[in-house]
């Protein structure tokens, strides 16, 4: 199974941030990551597939980027509604598995 | 709009098995894939399979093999999850999430998901 590292596993930061959060495979899986956001008794929510490719109606604030087996996710200019835990997931090879989450925690 | 409805909550006692449902609208429910993801309380996602409704055709995570079983009626578009030999480990939020493919046909992803069933298993 390839398994998928994210980190921090926590952060503090103020609205207006730019936060950065990483996520490493443990072999090389291209660009197939993608990166989902999850609030609180929430279902995850898509923002990003392929690595880069920002989904439908998730703010241009968001990207992604990487390949092989590091990838970063990016909030240009956190928003009150960014605080939320992020995970990433690959989809190079079943099983589906995803990082262990990263918590966007207010400052 | 594409929504995936849950059923409700289960209370379930350990050795027992708890079947979900998901039903599908606004879109064709055999047109994508439906794939099962569980998350305990405070934990991670954890993917546990994964069905073509179209051909009826399963795959599942190794760690549930032979306890798992994901089935499809395609005439009221509804998915089923059922998990056998329930332990507490088992507690847990079920979610049904919509597998796609990009346009390019390589990218696959969850691009919908349903509000979760809590499963509890406790004696």
């Amino acid at each position: 199974d390839i398994q998928m590292t994210q980190s921090p596993s926590s952060l503090s930061a103020s609205v207006g941030d730019r936060v950065t959060i990483t996520c490493r495979a443990s072999q090389s899986i291209s660009t197939y990551l993608n990166w989902y956001q999850q609030k609180p008794g929430k279902a995850p929510k898509l923002l990003i597939y392929g690595a880069s490719s920002l989904q439908s109606g998730v703010p241009s604030r968001f990207s992604g980027s990487g390949s092989g087996t590091d990838f970063t996710l990016t909030i240009s200019s956190l928003q009150p509604e960014d605080f939320a835990t992020y995970y990433c997931q690959q989809s190079y090879s079943t099983p589906w598995t995803f990082g262990q989450g990263t918590k966007v925690e207010i400052k | 709009q594409v929504q995936l409805v849950q059923s409700g909550a289960e209370v379930k006692k350990p050795g027992a098995s708890v079947k979900v449902s998901c039903k599908a609208s606004g879109y064709t429910f055999t047109s994508y894939d439906i794939n099962w993801v569980r998350q305990a309380t405070g934990q991670g996602l954890e993917w546990m399979g994964w069905m073509n409704p179209n051909s009826g055709n399963t795959g599942y995570a190794q760690k549930f093999q032979g306890r798992v079983t994901i089935t499809r009626n395609t005439s009221i578009s509804t998915a089923y999850m059922e998990l056998s030999s329930l332990r507490s480990e088992d507690t847990a939020v079920y979610y049904c999430a919509r597998g796609t493919y990009d346009s390019s046909g390589y990218q696959y992803y969850f691009d919908y998901w349903g509000q979760g069933t809590l499963v509890t298993v406790s004696s």
